[in-house]
């Protein structure tokens, strides 16, 4: 089955314990990108990759890092969370370019206590 | 501010009827697609809709697509109480290489 799974589905940690949240894709899709969605915000964009080791900024990548050493692992990074990074983390993939659809994971609801 | 702005953000109706939701964007873009989330749950890929073209059916989903207005709207058909679920419009721009969502509108079907 074509999915794209994220790990932990949630996370209660606190300030400053820095954190990671796996994202692994099975469809060999090049592009890979991680969005936030905080109500009354929508969904913005974190950071994406078009391919291994080609990673670029999203509108709001302060504070979050990502690497892309395989294919299809997409890890994001929150070195020292802070409350304001509270939020709910969606892991997304698709085929060539940023603007093809996009296939998403579950979720992963992080609080920064 | 956002690429893409659903409206209405909140839309109540009975099931059986139908449901539009409207989204505008502000640049050029290559394409346009409606997603479909579910509470708690991932933002599942609709329809898509490119720039050149004026109008697209995908069961008893109906997109159109109007570039002088900057403007799409979402027409959901017979509608069902499993329609119930948050709509979301995004933007796929030509010089760039991401999707810009909207702020999506909560749709309820009441059974």
């Amino acid at each position: 089955e074509a999915q794209v799974t994220q790990n932990p589905r949630y996370l209660i940690t606190v300030t400053g314990k820095k954190l990671t949240v796996t994202c692994s894709q099975n469809m060999n899709h090049e592009y890979m990108s991680w969005y936030r969605q905080d109500p009354g915000l929508g969904l913005r964009q974190i950071y994406y990759s078009m391919n291994v080791e080609v990673t670029d900024k999203g509108d709001v990548p302060e504070g979050y890092k990502v690497s892309r050493k395989e294919k299809r692992n997409f890890p994001l990074i929150l070195e020292s969370p802070s409350p304001n990074q509270t939020s709910l983390y969606f892991c997304a993939s698709s085929r060539g370019r940023g603007y093809q659809p996009q296939h998403f994971g579950d979720g992963t609801r992080l609080s920064i206590l | 501010s956002q690429q893409g702005e659903e409206d209405p953000q909140a839309l109540s109706i009975q099931e059986g009827e139908n449901a539009t939701m409207n989204c505008s964007y502000k640049t050029s873009i290559n394409n346009l697609q409606w997603y479909r989330q579910n509470s708690g749950r991932g933002l599942v890929h609709l329809i898509l809709i490119r720039s050149n073209e004026r109008e697209k059916h995908s069961g008893r989903l109906r997109v159109t697509l109007d570039t002088s207005k900057k403007s799409s709207s979402l027409l959901i058909t017979a509608s069902r109480a499993a329609d119930t679920a948050s709509y979301f419009c995004a933007t796929g721009l030509n010089a760039g290489n991401m999707l810009t969502f909207g702020g999506g509108t909560r749709l309820m079907v009441k059974p």
